[in-house]
């Protein structure tokens, strides 16, 4: 089942900071984010597991809460270069189902 | 090297044509994907092969024909396409026994049916 994401979009100025939500209907065991680029293939943010392992990626990490069966990625101090469709993905194994995406702006 | 390749960039085929995309990753990686993404979209997992064995086919029409040659490549054979099957096409490849399955994209190629 595809998680949703919140927001859809957000449009930001270089250094402020950001929050993308991803829930889930489904028990959640890991949560993957990436972040796509127009024209460019998904790059690999971070996972995060059940139990509470997390991985950090410059001046971004993210949360998972998985009695919430959510996952909550933050930006902080945004630059130009963070701009693109931010995907959470949630599964099992190596069946992942990506949300519909969150496109985050940033501006000078 | 964390590099996945995937030929050719841009592909422009009719419905009645043959063709196959390429993919090569070099990371020792057991696990290599295709997926399908459209315009706006999320990526859309098609195959997943595992140990060269396809272990997941999401219900994928039978004019995608996947094949994993060795642990190194991945192929999708193309044939009879429908101008809806129009999309970029993905490849991406993982560790495996992890528990965590994290994916590395290749730059995809951008399919045209005609």
């Amino acid at each position: 089942q595809q998680p949703v994401q919140s927001p859809q979009a957000v449009i930001l100025r270089e250094g402020e900071d950001a929050v993308i939500n991803c829930s889930s209907s489904k028990a959640l065991y890991s949560v993957h984010w990436y972040r796509q680029k127009h024209g460019e293939a998904p790059v690999f943010l971070m996972i995060l597991l059940k139990g509470g392992e997390q991985k950090g990626h410059e001046k971004i990490s993210a949360s998972f809460n998985e009695k919430k069966q959510q996952s909550s990625l933050y930006l902080t101090a945004s630059q130009l270069s963070y701009s693109g469709t931010y995907f959470c993905g949630t599964g099992s194994n190596y069946k992942l189902t990506f949300g519909k995406g969150t496109l985050l702006t940033v501006n000078p | 090297d964390t590099e996945v390749t995937q030929t050719p960039k841009h592909l422009v085929m009719g419905m009645t044509n043959k063709k196959s995309l390429k993919c090569e990753q070099h990371m020792g990686h057991r696990a290599m994907y295709w997926y399908k993404q459209k315009a706006k979209k999320p990526p859309e997992l098609m195959f997943v092969y595992s140990y060269e064995k396809l272990s997941i086919n999401e219900s994928v029409p039978s004019r995608f024909s996947p094949e994993c040659p060795n642990s190194s490549l991945l192929n999708l054979h193309l044939h009879a396409l429908q101008p809806e099957d129009s999309a970029l096409y993905l490849c991406a490849s993982s560790a495996t026994g992890t528990g965590r399955y994290e994916q590395y994209f290749g730059p995809g190629t951008r399919l045209t049916v005609t």
